[in-house]
């Protein structure tokens, strides 16, 4: 079975630019879920989604959205981009429906901020 | 706002049994433990999750007190490869899949 995949897996843009990442989830894996990780913060969650739907949402500032897809997949948008938002962009899957199901990452996409 | 306490860093010697402790004092009871770790430029790696019950799969074994306030992730037989940093965490009830990563403890194996 694949697992959660990432693209691009290596990203540099320039301030103010905007930049789109995408997550093919699992197969048969409802909620996708995107986290930030940088050496300062460590892993923080930036939102969650369920069914085309968001049904979570960490404390970033808007320039920070997602969708999903009607077959799960997700992608994540930054606009404006800052030098701060240079990191490893992760999504994880998993079946979404219960308490207790494990979460299953990618690799993760580096995005670095000239 | 983990709520998990780990030890920084830890060391185990190849082919001995390496024990993570975690602390998760303020756990409730409906809330579960999960285990993930972390290779340098990979995604987390789900090891093992448990609610009350100690649980055993092909990678690890986690065992979890009576009063649920801390628990241990047993590596049986320590590899090289399983230098990494490990990640202890309870997820927080009502809010979906969001998960609190903690700064984890720093796991190396010595030859």
């Amino acid at each position: 079975k694949a697992g959660v995949t990432q693209t691009p897996r290596y990203l540099i843009k320039t301030r103010g630019q905007q930049v789109t990442l995408s997550c093919s989830p699992i197969s048969g894996h409802r909620s996708v879920s995107w986290y930030q990780q940088t050496p300062g913060q460590g892993l923080q969650f930036l939102f969650e989604y369920f069914s085309e739907t968001q049904r979570n949402k960490g404390n970033f500032p808007g320039r920070f959205s997602g969708r999903q897809f009607s077959n799960s997949r997700s992608e994540m948008n930054v606009s404006t981009l800052e030098l701060g938002d240079s990191a490893l962009y992760l999504c994880a899957s998993s079946l979404g429906g219960r308490v207790g199901q494990p979460q299953h990452f990618g690799d993760g996409t580096r995005l670095s901020i000239l | 706002d983990a709520k998990t306490t780990q030890p920084t860093s830890m060391d185990c010697a190849e082919g001995r049994a390496a024990n993570l402790p975690c602390n998760h004092s303020t756990i409730s009871g409906n809330e579960y433990v999960y285990w993930y770790r972390q290779i340098h430029s990979q995604g987390p790696q789900y090891i093992i999750h448990g609610l009350k019950n100690n649980e055993t799969n092909e990678m690890a074994s986690l065992i979890i007190t009576e009063d649920r306030k801390s628990s241990t992730l047993i590596l049986p037989h320590a590899t090289l490869r399983d230098t990494a940093v490990y990640y202890c965490i309870v997820r927080v009830p009502n809010t979906g899949n969001q998960f609190y990563f903690g700064t984890g403890t720093s796991l190396t194996v010595i030859p």
